[in-house]
């Protein structure tokens, strides 16, 4: 079965950092596409990056440009996100996510950064 | 900038009964309308892709349809476990854009 978990997530102060990690198992993970999507308290889903299977292109949402960055070690199967600058809005569920090619068709259980002083 | 948005924001009904959900795009939009399920607390779920095609073990109740800027999400006969938030979603241009959401609740 194909499983996605998530950790890293917690609280931290605006201005903070923090380093989300997601391991996938039960599927190639050097040959997907991998993402991570948020959840806000009580929202709906945004779409935060994405990174090709070989790293070799990445795309954010302009909400986080300049602020977090994506990446993957294929050998340990791992996606992770360096959250800088946080930001009381960058509160939320943060979901890592199979695919981001044109969708994503597995999902973690979530890990929740709570950005507040 | 694709814009999705999403209709009715609340859809009331009973189990049995036949419920349609929308998408409406801002902007003329491939065939990839992606349609997901999020049951309260858990990760969302795909459903629909390429705007009709049921992901693995999605039960044949579930259909999506539409083309260009109108996309349409029906389930046939609603089974508790249904009563669930929707969502659709696309990506254009390198960027995956979600609707707001329906919430589907029994009535």
């Amino acid at each position: 079965d194909v499983q996605l978990v998530e950790s890293g997530g917690g609280l931290v102060q605006p201005g903070g950092s923090l380093t989300l990690s997601c391991v996938g198992s039960g599927f190639s993970f050097g040959v997907t596409t991998m993402s991570w999507v948020r959840q806000a308290p009580g929202k709906g889903l945004e779409w935060v990056a994405n990174k090709k299977e070989d790293g070799s292109d990445e795309s954010y949402v302009d909400s986080v440009k300049g602020r977090f960055i994506i990446s993957r070690d294929n050998s340990q199967n791992s996606l992770f996100l360096q959250m800088n600058s946080l930001r009381d809005e960058d509160t939320a569920v943060y979901y890592c996510g199979r695919g981001g090619r044109k969708y994503f068709d597995a999902w973690g259980h979530g890990t929740l950064v709570t950005v507040s002083s | 900038e694709l814009v999705l948005t999403q209709s009715p924001a609340t859809l009331s009904l009973s189990p049995g009964e036949r419920a349609t959900l929308f998408c409406r795009a801002s902007q003329s939009v491939s065939s990839s309308l992606v349609w997901y399920q999020q049951r309260p607390g858990q990760a969302p779920r795909l459903l629909i892709y390429d705007t009709s095609n049921r992901a693995t073990g999605i039960p044949a109740r579930f259909s999506g349809s539409g083309s260009g800027t109108d996309f349409t999400l029906t389930i046939s006969s609603l089974r508790p476990e249904d009563f669930a938030v929707y969502y659709c979603q696309q990506r254009n241009n390198g960027r995956h854009s979600f609707g707001q959401g329906t919430k589907l609740e029994i009535k």
